[in-house]
């Protein structure tokens, strides 16, 4: 079983949906949540960060963690075809003295006008 | 300011051949960090690099090998190269090791080993 499960995808949905992306994980260890976006042929960019359960919003982003069932969930308001890319999820965990950093497999959604 | 840039952005290699990546981080950064991407794996860690030392290393075979310059920039060498080893090669900056939360990445170097 992987420390980090993520539905690949596709994803497809119309342009103003709300999207619900989503990750489970098994480590309690892990201390900080992330969310990327990596669109064709680029490096993931980092969209939203948080360290504690509940949600944090930003803009039309809202990234929601859920500690005690050990999910995190990526929405996504108002979507646009720009939003079209991968989303990886991916936590943190002190391990050995350093950070490790454990990402989802990523999603791909397409947002279609 | 200008991004993490890589080079080369695509290469193809075969079977046995080495291959050698290179990594400019962001002005400023001092910590490296490698990962490959793959359809079935994922983006997996391959190692951390500040001040010219490797302080963190994944679960990849000692063909992986990595070092950082006196001006931050890191290039990572694969040796005796096997199909499995085409995928995205991401290279990462940011300041401080460990800084997982912002770290920056490139856009990869896309090796295909035939």
């Amino acid at each position: 079983q992987k420390e980090v499960e993520q539905d690949p995808g596709p994803l497809s949905v119309p342009e103003g949906a709300i999207v619900s992306l989503n990750c489970t994980y098994s480590n309690s260890a892990f201390q900080y949540f992330m969310w990327y976006r990596q669109y064709s042929r680029k490096g993931p960019e980092l969209l939203m960060y948080t360290y504690s359960s509940g949600n944090k919003e930003d803009g039309r982003f809202t990234a929601q963690v859920d500690k005690s069932s050990k999910y995190i969930s990526l929405f996504i308001r108002d979507s646009q075809p720009s939003d079209s890319a991968t989303y990886l999820c991916a936590m943190s965990v002190r391990s050995g003295g350093y950070n490790k950093l454990i990402f989802g497999a990523g999603t791909r959604l397409a947002v279609h006008p | 300011k200008a991004g993490v840039t890589q080079t080369p952005r695509y290469l193809i290699k075969t079977r046995g051949q080495q291959v050698t990546l290179s990594c400019s981080p962001i002005s400023g950064h001092r910590s490296v960090s490698w990962y490959q991407q793959t359809p079935g794996q994922g983006l997996q860690f391959l190692f951390e690099y500040f001040s010219e030392t490797q302080r963190n290393k994944g679960n990849f075979p000692g063909r992986f090998s990595g070092r950082q310059f006196s001006n931050s920039r890191s290039e990572m060498n694969v040796s005796t190269l096997e199909l499995g080893d085409s995928a995205l090669y991401l290279c990462a900056s940011s300041l401080e090791p460990g800084l997982t939360d912002t770290q920056y990445f490139g856009p990869g170097t896309r090796l295909t080993v035939l």
